[in-house]
């Protein structure tokens, strides 16, 4: 079956600090991957996207790169602030119209 | 504001109670999600519109679950007789043209409990 699998949170980080979010994924054939971010009391919001395999997608100093060989397409930031606290989720779409979700990852950064 | 609105944003009822969600997507999207969030899991796709087509439903609607888009437009999801298993948060989502890679904009969601 197809499937998202994050690393469990709730993630501490201090301000400046380097952040990445595990993502492994089980799909059937070959999945467009995504970050969404949901900041407190707003909906959910596209961070980055990468659809096939070795390309990088990057938005607002995250980057995620899609590496077919190990089906994972971590979340990376070099330096986290304040404002990135949220819950961040992982995601793939095959060539239907289902979106597979992970559990989401919450990041909380502490000035 | 022109981003995707649900209403209610919060809906108490009991359980045996039939209840109905509305969702007003971005005015030119012409695709229509919906999914269903419980605590500390990710989204659950449902199903999705493509203009008033209901192209897709999941497992997880189960016959007490309708959903529609007349005219293309707005769309509503009707739960009968809701059960305790029914509490969660239901969104919304819209994007616009024919692809499934394209970027979908979330609603706030509905949180739905059902006593």
């Amino acid at each position: 079956g197809n499937s998202v699998t994050q690393m469990e949170g709730p993630v501490t980080l201090s301000e400046e600090a380097f952040l990445t979010i595990n993502c492994t994924y089980t799909a059937t054939g070959y999945p467009s991957l995504f970050w969404y971010v949901q900041y407190p009391g707003e909906g959910l919001q596209l961070l980055l996207k990468a659809t096939k395999a070795d390309d990088k997608g990057s938005n607002k100093g995250f980057e995620a790169t899609y590496r077919k060989e190990t089906t994972s397409f971590h979340l990376e930031k070099g330096s986290v602030q304040v404002s990135d606290s949220a819950v961040y989720f992982c995601a793939l779409i095959l060539t239907g119209n289902q979106f597979y979700f992970g559990t989401g990852t919450s990041l909380t950064v502490i000035p | 504001d022109t981003g995707v609105s649900q209403n209610p944003r919060h809906k108490i009822t009991k359980r045996g109670q039939n209840v109905t969600f509305r969702c007003d997507p971005i005015s030119e999207h012409n695709r229509l999600y919906w999914y269903r969030q419980t605590l500390g899991q990710g989204p659950e796709f449902l199903t999705y519109f493509q203009n008033e087509a209901q192209l897709e439903k999941s497992r997880l609607l189960s016959d007490r679950f309708s959903a529609e888009r007349p005219k293309g437009s707005f769309s509503t999801l009707e739960i009968q007789r809701t059960e305790q298993g029914d509490s969660a948060m239901y969104l919304c989502a819209s994007s616009f043209g024919t692809s499934p890679y394209y970027e979908q904009y979330f609603g706030p969601g509905t949180r739905l409990t059902v006593t």
